[in-house]
């Protein structure tokens, strides 16, 4: 199946820096991806839809200027995290599509931030 | 409000029995429904997928079962195997939508 990379895989930082988290698709061209955040023992919830060459679409209640999306290329999407809280800890997760259909994604590893 | 329910957050199973995983869901506008496995720090893992147009869909030890009227789905593994442990999300989209994702099961085989 298709491949999906996150890195860095584990992050720890103090409060108030910036956090660059990077989602690479491997071995195909991935028009869309998505960036999820799940927190411990809760669901995955989407944060934001970005295409390739165009701004990101964020789910209700994510700030845009907080978490900043870079969809440069079609095998590259960066997220960062723009001056980081402790509440911001979590599982940062993201996945890729081909089609750009929603329902054919393929998840990338995971990020874990640790925000002290 | 979850649109998408996995009431049981954890499950234990002997190996080599069936382990059936539950999910309810609200949205009746929901017309695709996938499982999802996942490792401890790792990335969900597509396991199976049902359309609303079919009530069964089978792939090897893996069947998911769809009750529209239920509005309710489970998959079932077997045999379970100790390689099952995991925690299995449920997840539904509705057409052109994102997908909502439950809180997960978490699924532990039993020697």
């Amino acid at each position: 199946g298709a491949v999906v990379s996150q890195h860095p895989s584990r992050v720890i930082c103090k409060s108030g820096t910036s956090v660059k988290i990077e989602c690479r698709s491997l071995d195909f061209q991935a028009t869309t991806m998505f960036w999820y955040r799940q927190f411990p023992k809760q669901s995955l919830m989407l944060m934001a839809t970005s295409n390739e060459g165009s701004k990101a679409t964020y789910e209700q209640g994510v700030e845009k200027d907080k978490f900043l999306i870079n969809h440069a290329s079609l095998t590259l999407s960066t997220l960062t995290v723009t001056s980081a809280h402790p509440e911001d800890s979590s599982f940062y997760i993201c996945s890729a599509s081909v089609s750009g259909v929603v329902n054919e994604q393929f998840f990338g590893p995971g990020t874990r931030l640790t925000v002290l | 409000d979850q649109q998408v329910k996995q009431n049981s957050p954890s499950l234990s199973v002997q190996e080599g029995r069936i382990s059936i995983l539950n999910c309810d869901y609200t949205n009746s506008m929901f017309d695709y429904f996938l499982w999802y496995k996942k490792y401890p720090a790792e990335g969900p893992t597509f396991l199976i997928s049902i359309s609303s147009i079919k009530d069964k869909n089978e792939d090897g030890r893996f069947t998911v079962f769809l009750n529209k009227s239920a509005k309710h789905l489970s998959l079932h593994i077997v045999p379970s195997q100790p390689g099952d442990s995991a925690v299995y999300f449920c997840a539904a989209s509705a057409v052109d939508d994102k997908i909502i994702f439950g809180k997960g099961t978490r699924l532990h085989i039993l020697p």
